[in-house]
């Protein structure tokens, strides 16, 4: 399995600001998926990154809102752009296994927007 | 829309076996049905996952039923750590393609209690 750290683990921003979160894997992976997990909901999938191509964005998500870079193969980021306090939520990134398919999940990083 | 239902909560007694129900009658012949439980604060986390057969591994067993429209997630000998919300995701396995996203419902809170 993948061990995948994020930071932050947590921030409070105030609105308007943005917010960058990097997520780092510890083995070389194809894709990477960025995940927003709203106050007491599910998981919600925002986009998939892919190293050396553009992120693939799920409805209700745009990339001017949730920007994301993908520089190699161990490392992602994502920005939260001028954030509201509605963008508050725990942000997770996750690796798929090359062989299985299982994915494996950050610990997150909590985002409060005052 | 999650292609799964689950009950919202269960409750399981320490050292029980726990039995979590998973339906998901409209399955297609090349998905997967995944587990994976979050537990309170962290990421969530691959349990197993099985497409037509029984599986069985260190933490849990698969059973589906042989028209695939349902399954069960059993822990056989459920400890105050199992607690968590458990999720039933049926996906594509393989690279790319909106497919093979996970797509998670609200799962199941199991509590269990000694």
């Amino acid at each position: 399995s993948a061990v995948i750290s994020q930071k932050p683990s947590r921030d409070i921003c105030q609105r308007g600001t943005s917010l960058t979160i990097q997520c780092q894997v510890d083995s070389q992976v194809t894709m990477m998926f960025w995940y927003r997990q709203q106050p007491g909901q599910s998981l919600t999938l925002i986009a998939t990154a892919n190293q050396g191509s553009e992120a693939t964005y799920e409805s209700g998500f745009v990339i001017d809102k949730f920007p994301i870079s993908r520089p190699n193969l161990t490392f992602s980021t994502l920005t939260v752009s001028n954030m509201s306090p509605e963008d508050s939520s725990i942000y997770l990134c996750s690796v798929e296994s090359g062989i299985t398919y299982e994915q494996y999940f950050g610990p997150g990083t909590r985002l409060t927007v005052t | 829309d999650a292609k799964t239902t689950q009950p919202p909560s269960m409750d399981c007694a320490e050292g029980r076996a726990a039995n979590l129900p998973c339906n998901h009658s409209t399955i297609s012949g090349n998905e997967y049905v995944y587990w994976y439980r979050q537990i309170h604060s962290q990421g969530p986390q691959y349990i197993i996952h099985g497409l037509k057969n029984n599986e069985t591994n260190e933490m849990a067993s698969l059973i589906i039923t042989e028209d695939r429209k349902s399954s069960t997630l059993i822990l056989p000998h459920a400890t105050l750590r199992d607690t968590a919300v458990y999720y039933c995701i049926v996906r594509v396995a393989n690279y790319g393609g909106s497919q093979g996203n996970l797509i998670f419902g609200k799962g199941t809170k199991l509590s269990v209690k000694p």
